[in-house]
């Protein structure tokens, strides 16, 4: 299993908002800001779209947003479209061993 | 641009040793902090290998010893050189970028599929 916690699988209708939640602990998500996540679609390599929590790199819609609160992060997607539908993974900074971890994944379906 | 090309990836025998390649172009490797990160369907991502712009390496401890990251500067390249294969490390390996110090991959490559089996 993944040394992050995500929901198998979230979904939402056209323009609505949902939110993934990414539980981790305090040697993780709780002590850094470092979390991070990512959009994949299928066949294709996963894309940044969340860093350092809250940050939005150019190009990233700003319907995408992210926080943190203890150990746990979370990605909000407001305004649902249907290309928002693909995996999304968090990560985080662990320690300089293991550097970063990830989440197993969440499926969003747009209905 | 920047772009990241994986290559090397096949079918090999346990405890077999594969070579990855990863050609970049857009951006010069020795700048940036490059890593190794493996997909497989049953367990996800996993970061492999790391190696910050001074040239050292880090590996977690499911690879290390077996796993060997090394890059050549002049053709802005990365090699993963895997020995002592595993069923486990079946997976499909990108190479990926990250801003010197930082642990969020911007840029990935579009993966190498590798196949650990008899």
């Amino acid at each position: 299993q993944s040394a992050l916690t995500q929901p198998a699988s979230v979904s939402g209708s056209p323009g609505q908002s949902i939110t993934i939640s990414c539980t981790g602990t305090s040697s993780d998500i709780g002590g850094y800001n470092y979390v991070s996540w990512y959009q994949q679609h299928p066949g294709q390599a996963p894309k940044l779209m969340i860093y350092e929590v809250s940050n939005r790199p150019s190009g990233v819609s700003d319907r995408f947003s992210g926080s943190k609160s203890g150990n746990t992060a979370s990605l909000t997607i407001s305004g649902l479209q249907a290309e928002d539908e693909a995996d999304y993974y968090c990560s985080s900074y662990r320690n300089s061993i293991t550097l970063v971890v990830f989440g197993g994944g969440t499926k969003l379906t747009v209905l | 641009e920047v772009q990241l090309v994986d290559s090397g990836g096949g079918l090999v025998q346990p405890g077999g040793s594969l070579r990855l390649s990863c050609a970049a172009s857009g951006f010069t490797i020795s700048n940036y902090d490059m890593h190794w990160v493996r997909q497989t369907t049953g367990k996800g991502l996993e970061w492999v290998s790391g190696m910050d712009t001074a040239g050292g390496t880090y590996y977690p401890g499911s690879v290390q010893g077996r796993f060997t990251f090394s890059r050549e500067i002049a053709k802005n390249s990365l090699y993963l050189q895997m020995n002592s294969l595993r069923v486990g490390d079946t997976a499909v390996y990108y190479c990926v970028r990250a801003k010197a110090g930082s642990h969020y991959y911007d840029y990935w490559g579009q993966g190498t599929l590798v196949t650990v089996s008899s």
